[in-house]
């Protein structure tokens, strides 16, 4: 059965910075690209940043979030910096059917954890 | 705005049909296959139609996708109260080399 697990979610005051985890289970990890999906709150989806094949970013976050994962460890990351407001969302952990991201399909997501950038 | 339309609300009756329109440009839905996903309050979303019209294991045939130029359409057949729910279309968008979703629609089965 395949399980996303978020981790490291939290209130972070504005400029500053946080580090989601995602840890996988129940497929072959390093066989699939993972997402990084966010939804502010009463707002729809918003596909944040990708990596498999090649790695890519949401223009809103480009120079601030960095995505990576460690294949070893089943375990995907978001490094977020610069954080501001409109950057207060659930953040979801989502599997690609492919190694590409390029295909917008996310068969797998994770619960979600809850990212506040307020002072 | 979202690079994908999408009406904000759909509704009908309960055993009716609905469908919810998805529409984009040749830089996504034109050139790339499209997805459709059901998020209920407080939940995950979850993989509904993939390719414009492959239903995942466990998806009934009630759900149906379909795609034509640069629009997609999501149809929900014999409508039950269960399927009160957010349903968002998602696609690549080449120009952007970015996943893409439409705004959401909220559908209520009167």
């Amino acid at each position: 059965e395949v399980q996303l697990l978020e981790s490291g979610g939290g209130l972070v005051q504005p400029g500053g910075s946080l580090r989601l985890s995602c840890a996988a289970s129940g497929f072959t990890f390093r066989s699939y690209a993972m997402s990084w999906v966010r939804q502010a709150p009463g707002k729809g989806l918003e596909w944040v940043s990708a990596d498999g094949s090649t790695t890519y970013y949401a223009d809103s976050v480009k120079g601030r979030f960095t995505i990576s994962r460690d294949n070893s460890k089943y375990t995907l990351y978001l490094q977020m910096s610069g954080l501001r407001a409109e950057d207060t969302a659930v953040y979801y952990c989502a599997k690609a059917d492919a190694y590409s991201p390029a295909t917008g399909i996310f068969d797998y997501w994770g619960q979600g954890i809850l990212v506040t950038v307020s002072s | 705005q979202s690079v994908l339309t999408q009406p904000p609300s759909v509704s009908a009756a309960p055993g009716q049909k609905v469908t919810i329109s998805c529409s984009g440009s040749s830089s996504n839905i034109g050139n790339n296959y499209v997805s459709w996903y059901q998020q209920f309050p407080g939940t995950a979303p979850k993989l509904l139609i993939y390719d414009n019209e492959r239903r995942p294991s466990g998806i009934p045939d009630r759900f149906s996708g379909s795609k034509s130029g640069t629009s997609a359409t999501l149809g929900i057949t014999g409508l039950q109260t269960g399927d009160e729910a957010d349903y968002y279309c998602g696609t690549w968008d080449s120009s952007l080399s970015a996943v893409v979703f439409g705004g959401g629609t909220k559908l209520t089965v009167l």
